[in-house]
């Protein structure tokens, strides 16, 4: 267990749907950041937060939003969804220059 | 902008030595990380250079020049559970920019 913990495991849905992914980073750790991991693409950087604020935003689509809340859990909020976002979701606390990553949420879009 | 490159896959015999290159052009640049990444499973970390130099760290190994914007991972005594993907990516601005990959097969 790294101590980040992502849910759901899996997400099965169809195009034109909303989900919302769930992160809690490790306790102590104050930023999140989301990735995501296409089949024939790497880890693609989409947002990141810091206690409760936006810090850097990546390859992040309009379609998407994210927001990290008081308690420093962190939502990404997928819409309209297409076929094309079916992806491992990952995110990542940080505490130092040590990165932690989450088991990540599988989203397939039928 | 950022660009990193690693091959796609490689193969290795198990018991050998193999070495993953990764070069890189950024702004920005802090660190250099390796991660490995078995299919379907969250990223782990293995090493991260900051100055230039090999650190090694069991049977890894991970090496960095910064001037050539250069890196390696170096795998010893290959085991067949070293059969994963290895991410080389960068530290910058305060984010991790990731390479594809490389997905290493081990053959008995």
């Amino acid at each position: 267990d790294s101590g980040v913990t992502q849910t759901p495991k899996h997400l099965i849905t169809a195009t034109g749907q909303r989900v919302t992914l769930r992160c809690s980073p490790r306790s102590g750790d104050l930023s999140v950041y989301w990735y995501q991991q296409s089949l024939d693409q790497g880890l693609q950087f989409l947002i990141q937060y810091y206690n409760g604020e936006e810090r850097a935003k990546g390859n992040i689509l309009e379609r998407f939003s994210a927001q990290q809340f008081p308690d420093l859990h962190s939502e990404l909020n997928l819409s309209s969804l297409e076929l094309g976002d079916s992806a491992l979701y990952f995110c990542a606390s940080r505490q130092g220059d040590g990165y932690t990553f989450g088991s990540g949420t599988r989203l397939t879009v039928v | 902008g950022q660009n990193i490159d690693q091959p796609t896959e490689m193969t290795a015999t198990e018991g050998a030595i193999v070495q993953i290159n990764c070069t890189y052009q950024t702004s920005g640049f802090n660190g250099l990380f390796w991660y490995q990444q078995h299919a379907g499973e969250a990223p782990t970390f293995l090493s991260y250079n900051v100055l230039d130099g090999l650190e090694e760290k069991g049977r890894f190994s991970s090496f960095l020049s910064r001037s050539k914007g250069y890196s390696y991972l170096l795998l010893k005594e290959l085991q067949m559970k070293d059969s994963a993907s290895y991410l080389c990516a960068v530290n910058r601005d305060d984010k991790i920019i990731f390479g594809k990959g490389t997905r290493l097969h081990i053959l008995p």
